[in-house]
């Protein structure tokens, strides 16, 4: 069974530019989370979503972030204008159903660096 | 925050040893998970145990939950350098549903 797909693995931005982050779920997954995990910190939630609907994005700075799942699939987080507080790992994970018991399964990240 | 401050931060051990590390909650939770990460890659899970287990056990994993303390430990036995990681507990906040983690605590096993 494949894991969870995050691309690009890296990447580095100058201050204002924008980036974006794809994820590719476990087949059958209808949870999706993106969680942000600052140098030396735990991830912290970002926004998760079942199927195609955003269940809570709370987290999400909304003048700069965003995400979609549009299909209830794959899923594109994008930061408009980056800053250097951005500079993190966005972590992409999946499950199936949602609630304490559900089993996560995590992405390798995606290592942003920001100018 | 879900999380209290008692989780340690680092530990450095021996292959071979025994280690514990502990994580408190401070909101009501049913359940606990524990993940444990390694460098470049994302969080793995371990165990997840629920408040009618007191303790669980997976292969030199065990891990227990103490609701009245509102606590959980993971004890890893005759550690191997491949253990060398970063463990995290994790658990839903009260309404919520999404995992919230700790800070974690930095184990390395040195062979």
């Amino acid at each position: 069974e494949a894991g969870v797909t995050q691309s690009p693995r890296y990447a580095v931005l100058q201050e204002g530019q924008a980036v974006s982050f794809w994820c590719d779920p476990i087949s059958g997954h209808d949870t999706l989370y993106w969680y942000q995990q600052p140098r030396d910190q735990g991830p912290q939630l970002l926004v998760y979503f079942r199927d195609e609907a955003v269940i809570d994005n709370s987290q999400l700075p909304s003048d700069r972030f965003s995400a979609v799942r549009p299909k209830g699939t794959n899923s594109t987080l994008k930061i408009q204008s980056a800053k250097q507080g951005d500079t993190a790992t966005y972590l992409c994970a999946s499950s199936l159903g949602t609630g304490a018991n559900s089993d996560y399964t995590f992405g390798s990240g995606t290592r942003l660096l920001v100018i | 925050s879900q999380w209290g401050e008692e989780n340690l931060q680092a530990l450095s051990i021996q292959e071979g040893e025994d280690v514990t590390m502990n994580c408190s909650y401070k909101t009501y939770t049913t359940v606990v998970q524990w993940y444990r990460q390694k460098s470049g890659k994302g969080p793995a899970q371990l165990i997840l145990i629920r408040s009618n287990e007191r303790e669980k056990r997976s292969g030199r994993l065990r891990a227990t939950l103490d609701t009245s303390s509102q606590s959980s430990s993971l004890s890893i036995t005759g550690t191997l350098a491949t253990d060398t990681a970063v463990y995290f507990c994790a658990t839903p906040p009260q309404g919520g549903r999404a995992l919230i983690f700790g800070t974690g605590t930095t184990v390395s096993v040195s062979p």
